[in-house]
Order: structure tokens, then sequence, then C-alpha cells
């Protein structure tokens, strides 16, 4: 079964340093995968997404993240914070009928 | 713009009332999903549809019922026999059937809460 697991419920950063969420997951076939945003009381908004290309994608608004499949891993990272970057990010993995999401990871960014 | 809107944002429940909560998308999506979120658990998946008068239980359906007599409406109704129904629902579309790819566009998200 797909499963994805975020390392750290909750990261907190300085404003324009870097930003680096952990994921790492587990699938029975190659995996696509998937990171998602979250701010208060919205709904979620596709960051990035990987499907087999290439292993380092780009996303929106600076984000980055690497598929290492030696590693089980897919981490998001940004090299310089920003205060709107504050919210709660979603590691997911593609199942064969649904999306498999981690518990989340909530970044705050301090001035 | 095309998009999935939920309604209402908020909605409060009184103790054994059953209430709907409406998922509409004009994406021309296949697929729709509704998922519950709770703090520090991520989404749960209880129920999807692929097809129009097919829908299937996900994880926690359990006290909740759907319909999908259209392909753009997939409304969810929250029973009385859902015990703990104060949540945060979200609802989503694909346009793949099946294996995603695609990955999933959200609704806004209605805020139940038992009052």
């Amino acid at each position: 079964a797909q499963s994805v697991t975020q390392l750290d419920s909750h990261v907190s950063v300085s404003e324009g340093t870097p930003v680096l969420l952990r994921c790492n997951y587990s699938s029975s076939y190659s995996p696509s995968l998937f990171w998602y945003v979250q701010h208060p009381n919205k709904g979620l908004q596709l960051l990035l997404k990987y499907t087999s290309a290439a292993t380092l994608v780009k996303g929106i608004n600076g984000f980055e993240a690497e598929f290492k499949k030696s590693e089980t891993s897919f981490h998001l990272t940004k090299p310089s914070a920003h205060m709107s970057d504050a919210a709660e990010y979603f590691c997911v993995v593609r199942g064969f009928n649904d999306m498999r999401f981690g518990a989340g990871t909530r970044l705050t960014v301090k001035p | 713009d095309g998009g999935i809107t939920q309604s209402p944002k908020y909605l409060f429940r009184k103790e054994g009332q059953n209430v709907t909560l409406s998922c509409e998308q004009n994406l021309n999506h296949d697929a729709m999903y509704w998922y519950r979120q709770d703090p520090g658990q991520g989404l749960r998946l209880i129920y999807y549809s692929q097809i129009v008068n097919d829908f299937q239980k996900g994880d926690i359906a359990e006290g909740y019922s759907v319909s999908r007599e259209k392909k753009e409406s997939f409304p969810l109704t929250v029973t009385s026999a859902q015990k703990n129904p104060t949540a945060f629902y979200l609802c989503a579309s694909s346009k793949d059937k099946g294996p995603l790819s695609y990955g999933y566009t959200f609704g806004s998200g209605t805020r139940l809460t038992v009052v």
C-alpha cells in the first residue's frame, strides 16, 4: 500500500533562511508524489508533482523537491523563506483510486 | 474560471440533525472525492466517485452518505450516525479515473461544527 510519512509536524525558520520539509514514502510501484500547501481555512493548492520524469522538480513560489529512490524520500526545499510561506504543507502519494496524505508539516516563518 | 465550489463555508449542526455539504465543479472532471481534515491527522478519505451514479467508500465512510447524479455535483450528507462530525471537509476532483498522475483540484472547504 502507498503511504507517506512527514518527519516533522512543525518547522520554524527565520525569514530569508532556507526551508526543508521532509517526506518519506512507501509505494509498491513507481510512485507519483505531490506537495500541497494549505493556508488557514482554505483548500489545498498544488505546489509541485513528481511523475517519473526529472528527479528534481520545480514548483511554484520558488519551491522544489528532489525524488531520491534509494532513500525513498521526496523532501521539499526553498532557498529563502518568505513570510507568506507560513502555512501547512502536505506530502501526498498516488494510490490506485485516490491520493494518500501525510499528516502535514506546519511551517512558521519568523521575521 | 473553472474550479470547485463548496458551500456553505461554515455550517452548524445540532445534535441528531443531518446536514448536506455541497460540492460543484465545472472542470469536466470525472472523479470527485470527499476528505475530512482534523488537526494533526492530515486528510482522510470519506467517499469517492469515478463516474456518475457510482461511488465507493473510503477509509471513514461510516455516518456519511453521498450521491453522484450529475458529473458536476457530489454532495455529502453528514448523518446523525456520525458521532464526531466537527471537522473541516474538503472536496476534490481529478480528471483521472484510474491511477492518478494529475493530482487533485480542491475546493475551499466547509467547516462543520456541532452545537
